[in-house]
C-alpha cells in the first residue's frame, strides 16, 4: 500500500511566522503534489515536482515555496504565513511522470491568527 | 477559467437507490479522468478512472460514463449505502503533456439516508 504521510494534521501559526509543512512518501514515487482544499473551491494545485531538485508552479503558486532535496520528500514552505493562507493543505504523489492517480496523505489543517 | 465543473454542490439520495454525480469539462485535451471521494479529516482517496479511449467502466458498485462529443463524465453508484455519503472529486488530465497534472473539480457533496 502506498504511504504518504504529512508532518501534522493540525497547526496553528501567528501572522508573520514562517511555516514548514513536510510531505513523505514511501513509494518510490517520481511526481509529488501539494494542494489546499476551501469550501467551494475544490482542490486547488499550489505546487509539484516531477524530480528531486525540480519544480513547477501550479495554479496558485503566489505566498508558497517548495522543497525536494530527496525523492520521497516533499516541503511546501510559506515564507510570511497570512490569515488568507488557513486552509487544509494536502499532499500527494504518483508513481510515473505521466500517471495521473495520486496517492494523497491525510492533510494539515493549518490555522493562521 | 474552471476547466473542470461540478455543478451541483450537493445531492441527497435514499439508500439502496442510484446515486449520478456529474462533471463537465471544457479542455479538449484531457484525455483521463478520474473521481476521488472525501471524508472530512481525510484526504481524498481514488475511486474510478476512465481513459477517454471508452466510453464505461465498472468496479463494483461504481461505474463512470463519458460522453467525449459533449465533454461529460458521470458516476453511477448502485446501490448507495450510508457509507457512500462523502464529497466527490472529478479530476482531469492530458496525458500528451510532459507530466501528470490534475485539474479537479470544486467537489459535490453525496448524504446516503438510512
Amino acid at each position: 500500500d502506498v504511504k504518504v504521510t504529512q508532518s501534522s494534521r493540525y497547526l496553528v501559526k501567528r501572522t508573520g511566522e514562517k511555516v514548514f509543512l513536510e510531505c513523505v512518501q514511501d513509494m518510490d514515487h517520481e511526481n509529488m503534489f501539494w494542494y489546499r482544499q476551501d469550501p467551494g473551491l475544490g482542490l486547488r494545485l499550489i505546487y509539484f515536482s516531477y524530480d528531486v531538485k525540480m519544480k513547477e508552479k501550479g495554479d496558485i503558486p503566489e505566498g508558497y515555496s517548495v522543497s525536494r532535496e530527496k525523492k520521497e520528500r516533499f516541503s511546501l514552505i510559506l515564507e510570511s504565513a497570512s490569515t488568507n493562507q488557513t486552509s487544509m493543505y494536502l499532499c500527494a504523489s504518483s508513481l510515473l511522470r505521466l500517471a495521473s492517480e495520486q496517492y494523497f496523505g491525510p492533510g494539515t489543517r493549518l490555522t493562521v491568527t | 477559467d474552471q476547466q473542470v465543473k461540478q455543478n451541483s454542490p450537493s445531492l441527497s439520495v435514499q439508500e439502496g437507490r442510484i446515486s449520478i454525480l456529474n462533471c463537465d469539462y471544457t479542455n479538449s485535451m484531457f484525455d483521463y479522468f478520474l473521481w476521488y471521494k472525501k471524508y472530512p479529516a481525510e484526504g481524498p482517496t481514488f475511486l474510478i478512472s476512465i481513459s477517454s479511449i471508452k466510453d464505461k467502466n465498472e468496479d463494483g458498485r461504481f461505474t463512470v460514463f463519458l460522453n467525449k462529443s459533449a465533454k461529460h463524465l458521470s458516476l453511477h453508484i448502485v446501490p448507495s449505502q450510508p457509507g457512500d455519503s462523502a464529497v466527490y472529486f472529478c479530476a482531469a488530465s492530458a496525458h500528451a503533456g510532459a507530466n501528470s497534472k490534475l485539474t479537479f473539480g470544486k467537489g459535490i457533496t453525496l448524504s446516503v439516508r438510512p
